[in-house]
Parts: structure tokens; sequence; C-alpha cells
């Protein structure tokens, strides 16, 4: 069975300082990796996917991943924060069965 | 125009009332699902279909029955609501089972 785990709940960073929010998965066989970020009430927005093209994804808002198989790793990055970067955060995996398995998710909060 | 709507937003009924979701795509999508967010922001699959086909059925109790008219549309009918149903539930599409999938805005259930 595939997991996903987010390691840290919630990630405060200044405003301008580096964001990197850690995602591995477990699985023998590489997944198709996800990014989406979910601001207050609102549904989830993909930020970026990994489907074993390119091990660095650039995704939108600035963000990026870097896909890590040695380390079973897609750890989530973006070199300054904004404010409006405060939101939850949600790795997610998929092995082509029809179903997103989500990481518990982190928060982040932005302080100025 | 909206990718993915999902009616009502909002929804607060008293236990062992029936209520329905509705879901709508317009991403011209051969795949959707319903997922569940719990209050502790965790996501979980419950349906999945394709070409309004069944293909995922997450163990979810029989009081909960998706049903799929067309390819465009994914509505979720709750009987006898229970208090524990309370919860986000997201609809999502997606183009293939191993692509990116697009969330509605969510319907936040509320059962008193």
């Amino acid at each position: 069975a595939q997991s996903v785990t987010q390691l840290g709940s919630h990630v405060s960073v200044s405003e301008g300082a580096l964001v990197l929010l850690r995602c591995n998965y477990s699985s023998s066989v590489p997944p198709y990796l996800f990014w989406y970020v979910q601001y207050p009430n609102q549904g989830l927005q993909l930020l970026l996917k990994y489907t074993s093209a390119a091990t660095l994804v650039k995704g939108i808002n600035g963000f990026e991943a870097e896909f890590k198989k040695s380390e079973t790793s897609f750890h989530l990055t973006k070199p300054s924060a904004h404010m409006s970067d405060a939101a939850e955060y949600f790795c997610a995996v998929s092995h082509n069965d029809y179903k997103l398995s989500f990481g518990a998710g982190t928060t982040v909060t932005v302080r100025a | 125009d909206t990718a993915v709507s999902q009616t009502p937003k909002y929804l607060v009924t008293q236990m062992g009332n029936d209520k329905s979701i509705k879901c709508e795509q317009n991403l011209g999508h051969d795949t959707m699902y319903w997922y569940k967010q719990d209050s502790k922001k965790f996501l979980k699959i419950m349906f999945s279909y394709n070409n309004k086909e069944l293909i995922i059925n997450e163990t979810v109790p029989n009081r909960f029955s998706p049903k799929s008219p067309d390819k465009a549309h994914l509505n979720l009918h709750i009987n006898s609501l229970e208090l524990g149903d309370s919860a986000v539930y997201f609809c999502a599409s997606s183009r293939s089972p191993d692509t990116e999938a697009f969330f509605g805005q969510g319907t936040r259930l509320t059962v008193v």
C-alpha cells in the first residue's frame, strides 16, 4: 500500500525567508506525485506535479519541488515567502489507480 | 467559468435527514471523484467514477450513494445523516487516472 508522510504539521516562516515543506512516499515503484495548496474555505489548487519527465519541477507562485528516488522524497520549496503563501499544503501520490492518497497536510504561517 | 462546481457550498441539517450534493465539471474529463475532508483536514477518497462507471468505493457506508447521470456530473446522496458525517466534501475530476485532479470549492456539511 502506498502512503505519504508530510514531516511537520505546522511550519512558520518570516516573510522573505525560505519555505521548505517535506514529503516522503513509501512505494517500490515511483508514483505520480503532486503538491496542492488549500486556502481557507476553498478547494484544493494544484501547485505542481511530478510525472517522471524531470526531477526538478517548477510550479505556480514561485514554488518548486525536487523528486529524489533514492530518498523517496518530493520536498516543496519557495525561496522567498510572501504573506499570501499562508495556507494548508498537501502532498499526494497516485499510481494510476483512480485515487490520490494525501499526506496529513502542513499549515504554513508567514510572519511579517 | 468554474471548472468543477458543486452545490450547495454549505449544508446544515438534522440527524436522520437525507441530503444531496451536486457536482458538475465542464473540463471534458472522464474521471470524477468524491473526497471527504475531516475536521483535522485529512483528505480521503470516497468514490471514483470513470465514464459513469464506479471504479472505487473506499469502504464508505451504504448510506452514501453516488450517481453519475453522465460524464460531466457526479452527485452524492446521503441517507439517514449522522453526526459523524459532518465534514467538507470535495468533488474533483481528472482527464485520466494518472493526471492531476481539479477540485471543486467543497461542501461543508454540518449535521446537528
